[in-house]
């Protein structure tokens, strides 16, 4: 993995079922991993900042996970709300300290009521 | 969480004309922002990053000249596209950090016609 790549591209989710996606990135000088919550017309919000692997980190109904020898991550959501309807992104950082972010093109989570 | 703002959400403008952008960080100071463009279906890709009381830093690709950056304030960046033209279309959305997160305004929306 050269760049930072994510799957699926969309899903469609009923209400109040669990889904997870995935977030591929390079995994040789891992630094960190980020998760944004970014839904239409707001700014992109961060949900989770990664950094050792095997990490776990839960805001509420959602989740990520974090294996860096492999280079993914997943982000679980539990028991979906229809204001989950979001594109979730995820980005690391060029080199340690960087602030310059690389993003994947995102997963458009849609729920169904 | 700290809080960018952007303006204008969306402009359009006709060939050969400019367009500034602003970006503020309202409840923080901000050294240094970063400016990200976005084309349909593909992933942010960062443009430049903005020092406060410097030259901004161009990505690989980036014409300098056609993207004027200026950081004049603690709490603010602007992005002007000289010249526009329609390949210049695109999403163009700012962040700047806090701690290990960068924060994200909501994004301008840039039609050339």
């Amino acid at each position: 993995i050269l760049n930072v790549e994510q799957s699926p591209q969309s899903l469609h989710v009923q209400e109040g079922d669990s889904t997870n996606f995935t977030c591929s990135f390079p995994s040789s000088n891992f630094y960190a991993l980020h998760w944004y919550r970014w839904e239409t017309a707001k700014s992109p919000e961060a949900l989770f900042v990664m950094t050792l692997n095997g990490d776990e980190k839960k805001k509420g109904r959602i989740s990520a996970t974090l294996n860096t020898k492999e280079g993914y991550s997943y982000l679980y959501i539990k028991g979906s709300q229809p204001e989950d309807s979001a594109t979730y992104l995820c980005a690391h950082p060029l080199g340690f300290g960087n602030e310059k972010l690389t993003f994947g093109t995102g997963t458009r989570l849609t729920i169904i009521p | 969480g700290a809080v960018v703002s952007q303006h204008p959400s969306r402009v359009i403008c006709k060939s050969g004309t400019s367009v500034k952008i602003e970006c503020r960080s309202l409840d923080f100071q901000a050294t240094t922002m970063f400016w990200y463009r976005q084309f349909p279906k593909q992933s942010l890709m960062l443009m430049a990053t903005s020092n406060e009381g410097s030259k901004a830093t161009y990505e690989q690709g980036v014409e300098k000249d056609k993207f004027l950056i200026n950081h004049a304030s603690l709490t603010l960046s602007t992005l002007t596209v000289t010249s526009a033209h329609p390949e210049d279309s695109s999403f163009y959305i700012c962040s700047a950090r806090v701690l290990e997160t960068q924060y994200f305004g909501p994004g301008t929306r840039l039609l050339v016609l």
